[in-house]
């Protein structure tokens, strides 16, 4: 069974300033994706940003970056120039490319306050 | 357009009564889901269909019942509620593994048992 982990459960920020989230996971698959959903105080789930596990390359959206550490099973997002809008609740998941695709794992969130 | 809708978006009902939550999707994904999100923020996934048919049901009491009519609905009905049925549940879908996986979520149904 998948296990995704995030350390810091309240984090945060001055406006405009940088910040990092963390998430490690566990995993005996090779076919995966990690994902990093936003939750503002409205509820609605977000989509931030996906890495599929196979491409070296880090993903970036926008101001938003991953770094994606495979062989230590780390997932990390940095959010650049933070903005009062990125107060929410942010989550890390893993989800199955393979025999198990569909079923997420997620981590119990990170909740991050951008102060002005 | 709404990509998932679910409706109602809040639902206050009295132990003991049955009740359903909807959810639609507009993005012709084959697969769909519900997840429970508890006080504590926790997300934990109770079904999932995939066109039409049930491919996971995790450890969910069985007055927890999905109704899946055609790929583009998954309806939930909850009978007998009980105080811990309270929580918000989201409806999802998602396209298969590829560039565009990952879901697409309703905007969540808050349950209140009282």
């Amino acid at each position: 069974a998948q296990t995704v982990t995030q350390s810091q459960p309240e984090m945060s920020v001055q406006e405009a300033e940088t910040v990092t989230l963390s998430c490690t996971y566990d995993t005996s698959e090779s076919n995966y994706y990690l994902f990093w959903y936003k939750q503002p105080p409205s509820r609605q789930m977000i989509l931030v940003i996906r890495q599929e596990a196979y491409k070296q390359q880090n993903a970036t959206e926008n101001r938003f970056s991953v770094n994606f550490q495979k062989a230590a099973k780390s997932f990390s997002l940095k959010i650049s120039d933070s903005q009062l809008g990125d107060t929410a609740m942010y989550f890390c998941a893993f989800m199955s490319g393979g025999a198990n695709a569909g079923k997420s794992t997620f981590g119990d969130g990170t909740t991050l306050t951008v102060k002005p | 357009d709404t990509a998932v809708s679910q409706t109602p978006k809040y639902l206050v009902t009295q132990m003991g009564n049955d009740k359903s939550i909807k959810c639609e999707q507009n993005l012709g994904h084959d697969t769909m889901y519900w997840y429970k999100q508890d006080s504590k923020k926790f997300l934990k996934i109770m079904f999932s269909y995939n066109n039409k048919e049930l491919i996971i049901n995790e450890t969910v009491p069985n007055r927890f019942s999905p109704k899946s009519p055609d790929k583009a609905h998954l309806n939930l009905h909850i009978n007998s509620l009980e105080l811990g049925d309270s929580a918000v549940y989201f409806c999802a879908s998602s396209s298969p593994p590829g560039p565009n996986y990952g879901y697409t979520f309703g905007s969540g149904t808050r349950l209140t048992v009282v």
